[in-house]
């Protein structure tokens, strides 16, 4: 089982659609969470970090469970320029170091 | 200010030889990490260095594969007797680091490795 996985996609949505993307992973010491977004071709980007409590970041809504080792995405009135492949990563806890990252699900917004 | 930097952007090579990957971390920034990403596919941890601390080899795929990092500056991903199987994608980034954390990590734009 990987330590992180994602529903590869993709996701075709119309411009305007709320598109929502889930993500579990496998180490319940996992301590951070983040959503990374990278378009194609290009190096991953920090899109938001994920917050226990929830949190939003304009059109964009993260979420953890942690008792279900579950991550969510949400993104509200797409836009064409959300276009990419959006990566769910895990810090794996204490005393290790490196990210884990998942394989990412790839969003094509259409006009 | 100036970004994670990597060079070269593109690199082709012949089976069997020798690369050399350099990365330029964010100024200040004590922890490197390199990744690995093949077509399609997702990032693949291959080694990080946190200050003067033994780096975390336990990504590398082969003994072909070596890093380097002088202090807490540049890094060197060095590929021996290179095989098809190495094209990808190769990606540094950096970040702020205290121990047992996670911090962000800025990546740079990556060296596309091929491998003929």
């Amino acid at each position: 089982r990987k330590e992180v996985e994602q529903d590869p996609g993709p996701f075709n949505v119309p411009e305007g659609a709320t598109v929502a993307f889930n993500c579990t992973y496998s180490n319940s010491a996992s301590q951070s969470f983040f959503w990374y977004r990278q378009d194609c071709r290009k190096e991953p980007k920090l899109l938001m970090s994920v917050y226990s409590s929830g949190n939003e970041d304009g059109r964009f809504t993260a979420q953890l469970n942690r008792a279900s080792q579950y991550i969510s995405l949400l993104i509200r009135d797409s836009k064409l320029s959300d276009s990419a492949t959006y990566l769910c990563v895990v810090s794996p806890g204490v005393g290790r170091r490196a990210l884990t990252f998942g394989s990412g699900t790839r969003l094509q917004v259409q006009p | 200010g100036a970004g994670v930097s990597q060079s070269p952007s593109n690199k082709v090579t012949e089976k069997g030889k020798d690369v050399e990957l350099r990365c330029d971390p964010i100024s200040g920034h004590t922890a490197l990490y390199w990744y690995r990403q093949r077509l399609g596919q997702g990032l693949e941890f291959l080694i990080y260095f946190q200050g003067n601390s033994a780096p975390d080899k336990s990504g590398l795929p082969s003994d072909r594969f070596s890093a380097e990092r002088t202090g807490e500056s540049v890094s060197t991903l060095t590929i021996q007797r290179t095989q098809q199987e190495d094209s990808a994608v190769y990606l540094c980034a950096s970040s702020f680091s205290l121990a047992g954390a996670a911090r962000t990590q800025y990546f740079g734009p990556g060296t596309r490795l091929t491998v003929l």
